[in-house]
């Protein structure tokens, strides 16, 4: 079965650059979402189609998708974006999450 | 205002079958461009996609646990439903039912908030 493998964690200090990564087996022919996930909340899509952000989200998000990586990117992280990060796409009609990535703003 | 609502049991005994219910509103359930999956999430750990539903009536079913569910909608009452058969503990957690959109881009636009599900004699 398909798998999206995604770094268990990553340190940001505020006003930096995260970059979050989700690796894949041609990854890059296939679309990319990624969820952002606060402590006892439900998640929240803050890209899509690799690269899209819907209404709400803000700028500072941003995603690129090549080959067998895609990456979400948060520019000038705040305390806010602390938060857990799920990268999901489909293979042969099935939906697949990476395992998750706890993003924390030092 | 779109919004998803799930439904169930908080408690289940091993080896019981869970029936869990997703209410949807302000969207259509044969809405072509709509189409709703189940998904769950075991306490402190990932996001786990377990079944999805169609307007057409399609329905997908992650591999590892295809011969255990079961999912299915009445449009007319705007629910889908998941029956998950021979529950055990390592199926605690919390269980969403989300809608995709053609919108964007095949995503999850709208999560229900979820119910929290606890196998245990």
């Amino acid at each position: 079965s398909y798998e999206l493998t995604q770094p268990p964690s990553v340190s940001v200090s505020p006003g930096q650059t995260a970059s979050i990564t989700c690796s894949g087996d041609k990854l890059g022919d296939k679309y990319v979402c990624w969820y952002e996930q606060k402590p006892g909340q439900s998640p929240v899509v803050v890209i899509y189609e690799d690269n899209k952000r819907p209404s709400g989200i803000p700028e500072r998000f941003s995603g690129s998708n090549s080959g067998n990586t895609a990456t979400l990117t948060i520019s000038g992280t705040q305390a806010m974006d602390e938060a857990d990060y799920y990268c999901q796409a489909w293979d042969s009609s099935t939906v697949v999450f990476g395992g998750g990535t706890k993003l924390t703003v030092l | 205002q779109v919004t998803l609502k799930e439904s169930g049991p908080v408690l289940v005994k091993p080896t019981e079958t869970l029936t869990l219910t997703c209410t949807v509103s302000g969207f259509s359930l044969s809405n072509a461009r709509m189409s709703v999956s189940w998904i769950r999430q075991p306490p402190g750990k990932a996001l786990e996609w377990l079944a999805h539903i169609f307007s057409n009536d399609k329905k997908s079913y992650i591999t590892s646990l295809k011969t255990r569910l079961t999912i299915s909608k009445d449009t007319s009452k705007s629910q889908v439903v998941l029956t998950v058969t021979n529950m055990d503990p390592v199926d605690t957690a919390t269980y969403y039912c989300a809608r995709m959109s053609q919108l964007t881009g095949d995503g999850f636009d709208v999560w229900g908030q979820g119910t929290m599900v606890t196998v245990s004699p």
